[in-house]
């Protein structure tokens, strides 16, 4: 089945620099790539996306980059703030039908220090 | 404001008690899942749902079971709890046509 691998597992930053989060993937199959933010005591939010006919896509302070044939796939978060501190999950999953099966990298808890 | 709502936000649970966690979402999806968190593990699926009166197991089902009457509705019921079922449960939910999942706040379950 899919893996995903997620790193750095904890990452600080200084506000105001930017954030890079990766992660690869193993199965080709994968399709859409999701990243997710999740606040403490929250459930994870989709933040931005991704899917396999594109390489890169941009909303405002957050950008995420795919290459297929590598892999894998990034995060990147510029002009850091306080309220991105958070836990960031990406995933990789396949299916355009009614069930995705998507698996989830184990997440990266970015501090932005202030 | 559309979403998902998870019941309840947290249970402390005697070993060996039966447990229903109650998942409702209003934005009509057709796909619903149930995942566990774990600290270091991630979000681990244990069942999903295609569509009413349709489920499927997911990476980690035992000891879990769910049903879809209809198409607003998919509780999660523990039929005898384990101390290794303390986890942090989330629905979700997702439209067709490779549309992104959607999270309810989850629920905190503490096994005893």
């Amino acid at each position: 089945g899919e893996n995903v691998e997620q790193h750095p597992s904890t990452l600080s930053v200084q506000e105001g620099d930017s954030a890079v989060i990766k992660c690869t993937y193993s199965d080709s199959a994968s399709n859409y790539f999701p990243w997710y933010k999740q606040e403490l005591g929250k459930g994870p939010q989709l933040i931005i996306d991704i899917r396999s006919n594109v390489g890169e896509k941009k909303d405002q302070r957050i950008a995420v980059t795919l290459n297929k044939t590598a892999k894998h796939f990034s995060l990147h978060i510029t002009e850091t703030q306080p309220e991105d501190s958070a836990v960031y999950f990406c995933a990789a999953s396949m299916g355009s039908g009614g069930y995705q099966k998507v698996t989830f990298g184990t997440g990266t808890k970015l501090q932005v220090i202030p | 404001i559309a979403g998902i709502t998870q019941a309840p936000t947290s249970q402390i649970l005697a070993a060996g008690r039966r447990m229903t966690l109650r998942c409702t979402q209003d934005m009509r999806h057709n796909a619903m899942y149930w995942y566990r968190q774990d600290l270091g593990l991630g979000l681990r699926l244990i069942h999903y749902s295609n569509t009413a009166g349709t489920t499927g197991k997911g990476e980690v089902p035992d000891g879990y079971s769910v049903s879809r009457a209809n198409t607003d509705d998919f509780p999660l019921t523990l039929a005898s709890a384990v101390p290794s079922q303390t986890s942090v449960y989330f629905c979700a939910s997702s439209g067709t046509g490779g549309q992104p999942q959607h999270f309810g706040d989850g629920t905190r379950l503490s096994i005893l």
